[in-house]
């Protein structure tokens, strides 16, 4: 059974460094094939990926956040690191991890954490 | 960058078919996913590589994909179908997600 947990702050205040853990279970982020991704909806708003690891270490960034986003992964604690800098009201939102099948060539995402809302507010 | 559009709502009666169509340049030639989310929940997926369903999805939910257009298609709708879906695709020229702007499904 697949299972994603995020965890972080649930307030931070603006220009601060946000920094969300993904813990999983139940699949290897080593496996040929898997992926990552932070996907994050601001409230009553659309998904808008942020970021995603592939098996192989290789990292992909939204080219709008990307000066913003650093995403690695400790595969030893089945974890992945999300890192947000400069945090800003308009980021506040539901933040999900959701892994990536691959699908020659192309993944979908199989399984969602339950979400961690973050609020960006002085 | 590649923009996916989706109608902000749609409505249907119970019983009745819903689609729900996801717009892009030459979608056809991509592999589109859709995401079903309730209030309060975190997405689940619902269709891949276009048509296929996860396990555990029931039959009633399909998709198709040709040209610019990419459809959802919900048989017998009933109200436990009402949620917001979202079409999403794998940009392989940038190895980027890209989602839609999201549908209200609302039967009515």
């Amino acid at each position: 059974q697949v299972t994603l947990r995020e965890s972080g702050p649930a307030l931070v205040k603006p220009t601060q460094t946000l920094t969300l853990t993904c813990t999983f279970s139940g699949f290897s982020l080593t496996t040929s094939g898997m992926c990552l991704s932070w996907i994050r909806q601001p409230p009553g708003k659309a998904l808008e990926w942020l970021a995603h690891i592939l098996w192989d270490y290789d990292k992909y960034y939204n080219t709008s956040l990307r000066t913003r986003l650093t995403i690695s992964k400790d595969t030893s604690k089945n974890q992945v690191v999300l890192t947000m800098t400069d945090m800003d009201p308009v980021d506040t939102a539901t933040y999900y991890c959701a892994r990536g099948t691959d699908n020659g060539g192309t993944y979908y995402f199989d399984s969602w954490g339950q979400g961690t809302l973050v609020t960006v507010s002085s | 960058s590649y923009v996916l559009t989706q109608p902000p709502s749609v409505s249907v009666a119970p019983g009745k078919t819903a689609r729900i169509t996801c717009g892009g340049d030459n979608i056809g030639g991509k592999s589109v996913d859709w995401y079903q989310q309730k209030p309060g929940q975190a997405p689940v997926l619902v269709i891949y590589y276009d048509s296929d369903r996860p396990s555990g999805i029931p039959e009633r939910f399909s998709g198709s994909n040709s040209g610019n257009t990419a459809t959802l298609t919900i048989s017998r709708v009933e109200a436990g179908d009402e949620a917001d879906y979202y079409c999403q695709v794998w940009d392989s020229h940038s190895d980027h997600v890209i989602f839609g702007g999201g549908t209200k499904l609302t039967v009515l």
